[in-house]
Parts: C-alpha cells; sequence; structure tokens
C-alpha cells in the first residue's frame, strides 16, 4: 500500500510569495500525482494531475513537478483566494484505491 | 455542465443503516468509474470505495470492508453506497467523485458538493 506523506504541515506566507508544497510517496508512483485544493465547506477542487498537468480553469501561477517518490506543487504568486488546504493523491491501476495525503494548510498572512 | 448531487444523508444510530446516493449528470456516466471519498470533521481526506464503469469491479478501503458497499445504475446515472453496521468513526462528509483516466494515470476531476453523515446515539 503507498503512503503518501506531505510537508510542511502548515504554510503561512504573504500575498505575493511564492510556495512551494511537497509531496512524497512511500514508493514509485511514476507520474500518477494529483493536487487538490479544498476551501472550508466545499469539495475539493482538482489542480494538477498527471503530475505536471493543470486542471481545466486552472491559472498559471499553479505549477507542478516531479516523478517517482517526490513531488512539488508551487504557487508562484500568493492571491487572497490561495488559502486553503492542498492534498496530494495517488490511484494505482491495482489496487483502485485512491491514496491522499495528510495535507498541507496554506495560510495567509 | 459536470453534476453530481448526493443524496441520504442524515443522523442515525450506531449498528443501523444508511444508503447514499449521488446523481451524475453533464457526461456520459456509463464511460467512467466513480469513488466516494469522505472527511471527518475537521480531518483530512479519506478514500472509501470505486466502481468500475460496468459496475463489475468494486473495491473497498479497509475501514469499511465487508460493511459497505456500492453499486451503480446505469441507466439513471447514479451511483450508491451502502453503509451497513454503521460506527460513529463512520461520521464525516461523504463526496462522490468521477474518475477521469489517461495513458498516464487516475484522478478524480469533479465532485459532489457533499453529504453529512452523523452517526451517534
Amino acid at each position: 500500500e503507498i503512503v503518501l506523506t506531505q510537508f510542511p504541515a502548515t504554510l503561512s506566507l504573504s500575498l505575493g510569495e511564492r510556495a512551494t508544497l511537497s509531496c512524497r510517496a512511500s514508493q514509485s508512483v511514476r507520474r500518477q500525482l494529483a493536487w487538490y485544493q479544498q476551501k472550508p465547506g466545499q469539495p475539493p477542487r482538482l489542480l494538477i494531475y498527471d503530475a505536471s498537468n493543470r486542471a481545466t480553469g486552472i491559472p498559471a501561477r499553479f505549477s507542478g513537478s516531479g516523478s517517482g517518490t517526490d513531488f512539488t506543487l508551487t504557487i508562484s504568486s500568493l492571491e487572497p483566494g490561495d488559502f486553503g488546504i492542498y492534498y496530494c493523491q495517488h490511484r494505482d491501476t491495482w489496487p483502485p484505491a485512491g491514496t491522499f495525503g495528510p495535507g498541507t494548510k496554506v495560510n495567509i498572512k | 455542465q459536470v453534476q453530481l448531487v448526493e443524496s441520504g444523508g442524515g443522523v442515525v444510530q450506531p449498528g443501523r443503516s444508511l444508503r447514499l446516493s449521488c446523481a451524475a449528470s453533464g457526461f456520459t456516466f456509463r464511460n467512467f468509474g466513480m469513488h466516494w471519498v469522505r472527511q471527518a470533521p475537521g480531518k483530512g481526506l479519506e478514500w472509501v470505495a470505486v466502481i468500475s464503469d460496468d459496475g463489475s469491479t468494486t473495491y473497498f478501503a479497509d475501514s469499511v470492508e465487508g460493511r459497505f458497499t456500492i453499486s451503480r445504475d446505469n441507466s439513471q446515472n447514479t451511483v450508491y453506497l451502502q453503509m451497513n453496521s454503521l460506527r460513529t468513526e463512520d461520521t464525516a462528509v461523504y463526496y462522490c467523485t468521477k474518475e477521469n483516466q489517461n495513458h498516464i494515470g487516475y484522478y478524480f476531476d469533479y465532485w459532489g458538493q457533499g453529504n453529512l453523515v452523523t452517526v451517534s446515539s
């Protein structure tokens, strides 16, 4: 069973700063990694799939990178709407379980 | 546009059963796998169950294996989560989510708004 670890647990940054969020898999997941943003009271929203592809409607300030076991979500310049919790996620061919990381909470100073 | 609308949540006593429904629209439902993901109050996301596009394959998290079943009706564009022998630790918002896949992998591209299930005596 693949386990995803995210760090840091919390990130407090000012508007306009760059945010770097990390996700590490317990074994290689190739490029099968997605990132989601969740705001309070809302469902998660897909940001990045296949490690580096932005989902439809996601601004270019969000970018993903990595492969194998180490992945990064970068927000190039934080905007007020970027607060929330960010989760990484992997779903393999078999077993078809969808594993989530514990999340990184982004606070805007 | 894609919509996923969950229903069936509420308050239930430990040991009882509840069935969640998720009505889908805006895409060809029979072509996609569907998942249920839950979130306990103040906690992170926990994957619960998956059903393949044709309903022939299902898989569950260890925490619900043997108690929950997932099914779908492709004629009604609906996926279900039957929850039996409910425990207090099953209290959560339950989301249904649509799976998408390509040559690289799988991801959840659309989510319902969520449905709260509270297990309490």
